[in-house]
């Protein structure tokens, strides 16, 4: 079980958008910033958003993030083929001293 | 650009000990961040092993705290996990990645940036006999 909870699955149509949901607590989300990671398959994880809501450079726009209070949400506008891969939220917990993850969701573009 | 890339052997016995090292280029480990192991089962998500930092801070994945341990070798720039008594469960592509903030003033409870920012591609260890 993890400690963020991701819907295991999205899907949306090319050009449509999409939302991708983590929830938390207050000893993780609720007070330390949240980034997210795209998966490809057979690849490594890739830094998508860090501090809730910045992008690194070469990430598109079309990725953005938000925080509101102990939940963290991805949102992907513009979607596009390449774009089905696993996302994953992760956050620092201070009750555990550890950092986590949530569970992953599969984006899939219909 | 920094790069990071593991190696070590792709199988292990049970009961044995699992040896990783990440070699670092492009970046000094002695320059401020912290460097960290994930690993992710087969088909799974991700599950943060532990990290350390150049001056002796290291934090373990509580669940995994008793069999881990994480070293930085600042004369190679690498650093390496090892994990002791092994099981099936272990079996995982297991990935070293740099964190950059301080895990540290976060687990004190300062609102800081901390993300994992560059990974390597990634090894897969499968323990068997």
């Amino acid at each position: 079980q993890s400690v963020l909870t991701q819907p295991p699955s999205v899907s949306a149509a090319p050009g449509q958008k999409v939302t991708i949901s983590c929830s938390g607590s207050s000893s993780n989300i609720g007070n330390n910033y949240v980034s997210w990671f795209q998966q490809l398959p057979g690849t490594a994880p890739k830094l998508l958003i860090y501090d809730n809501n910045k992008r690194p450079s070469g990430i598109p726009d079309r990725f953005s993030g938000s925080k509101s209070g102990t939940s963290a949400t991805l949102d992907i506008t513009g979607l596009q083929t390449g774009d089905e891969a696993d996302y994953y939220c992760g956050t620092c917990d201070n009750s555990l001293s550890a950092v986590v993850f949530g569970g992953g969701t599969k984006l899939t573009v219909l | 650009q920094v790069q990071l890339q593991e190696s070590g052997p792709g199988l292990v016995k049970p009961s044995e000990t699992l040896s990783l090292t990440c070699a670092v280029s492009g970046y000094s480990i002695t320059s401020g961040c912290f460097w960290g192991w994930i690993r992710q089962p087969p088909g799974k998500g991700l599950e943060w092993i532990g990290s350390s930092y150049h001056g002796g801070i290291t934090y373990y994945n509580p669940s995994l705290k008793s069999r881990v341990t994480i070293s930085l070798d600042t004369s190679k720039n690498q650093f390496s996990l090892t994990l002791s008594s092994v099981t099936a469960a272990d079996t995982a592509v297991y990935y070293c990645a740099r964190l950059v903030g301080h895990l540290d003033w976060v687990f004190s409870g300062v609102v800081a940036t901390t993300y994992f920012d560059f990974w390597g591609r990634g090894t897969l260890v499968t323990v068997s006999s």
